[in-house]
């Protein structure tokens, strides 16, 4: 089955610094979604996006759908511990959604 | 509380055996998914349900088993067929394109 390239597939970052990952499809979607998965639990959704060029922040964290469709960018602003987790992005387009590859943030203090 | 239960958390059983993992939402949504999840990897659709009675499969479904006799339920069977099944077995539902997961049930085959 297809899966979407997220990257970069893992970051190590200090804790205050911004990140940024993004997603790419050699297909168009009509939503784009971005969930957080903790050790051993199921993914969480953190922001949902349903328009090509679309903004949306969710606190420290802002994604945007874009223009070509094909595409999305997270990013999380001034990271904390707690933002440790695999964040995956995943597509729809028809009844069923495309995931990500996923990408590992790790904070250190 | 409205949301997905998966039970039990954990799962062991014995190679060849068949094992059933429950999903259940209260959340009164239509549609439900079953994903596979294999360590350091995404998440890979089973099978699928968009109405009680009805269920499709995903990408991986062989050796897998669904049904869907109720809304607020879709149990998924990991049958003797598959030969892989150790994973981490995510269910969820949805209303339209946001799925809402369960907490998980990790599966060991000895």
């Amino acid at each position: 089955g297809q899966q979407l390239n997220q990257s970069p597939q893992s970051m190590f970052i200090q804790e205050g610094e911004d990140v940024s990952m993004n997603c790419t499809s050699s297909s168009i979607f009509n939503t784009w979604l971005w969930y957080k998965q903790d050790p051993g639990e199921g993914p969480v959704l953190l922001i949902a996006l349903y328009k090509a060029g679309e903004l949306t922040s969710n606190g420290r964290l802002t994604a945007q759908f874009g223009i070509t469709r094909k595409d999305s960018f997270l990013n999380i602003s001034a990271s904390i511990p707690s933002d440790v987790g695999i964040y995956f992005c995943a597509g729809q387009n028809t009844d069923k959604l495309i995931f990500g590859t996923g990408t590992r943030l790790q904070v250190f203090p | 509380d409205g949301g997905i239960t998966q039970s039990p958390k954990y799962l062991f059983r014995k190679e060849g055996q068949n094992v059933t993992l429950s999903c259940e939402q209260n959340l009164n949504h239509d549609a439900m998914y079953w994903y596979r999840q294999d360590p350091g990897q995404g998440l890979r659709l089973i099978y699928y349900s968009q109405i009680v009675n009805d269920f499709q499969k995903g990408d991986i479904a062989e050796g897998y088993s669904v049904s869907r006799e109720k809304k607020e339920s879709f149990p998924l069977t990991v049958t003797s067929a598959q030969k892989n099944p150790t994973a981490f077995y995510l269910c969820a539902s949805s209303a339209r394109y946001e799925q809402f997961f369960g907490p998980g049930t990790r599966l060991t085959v000895l």
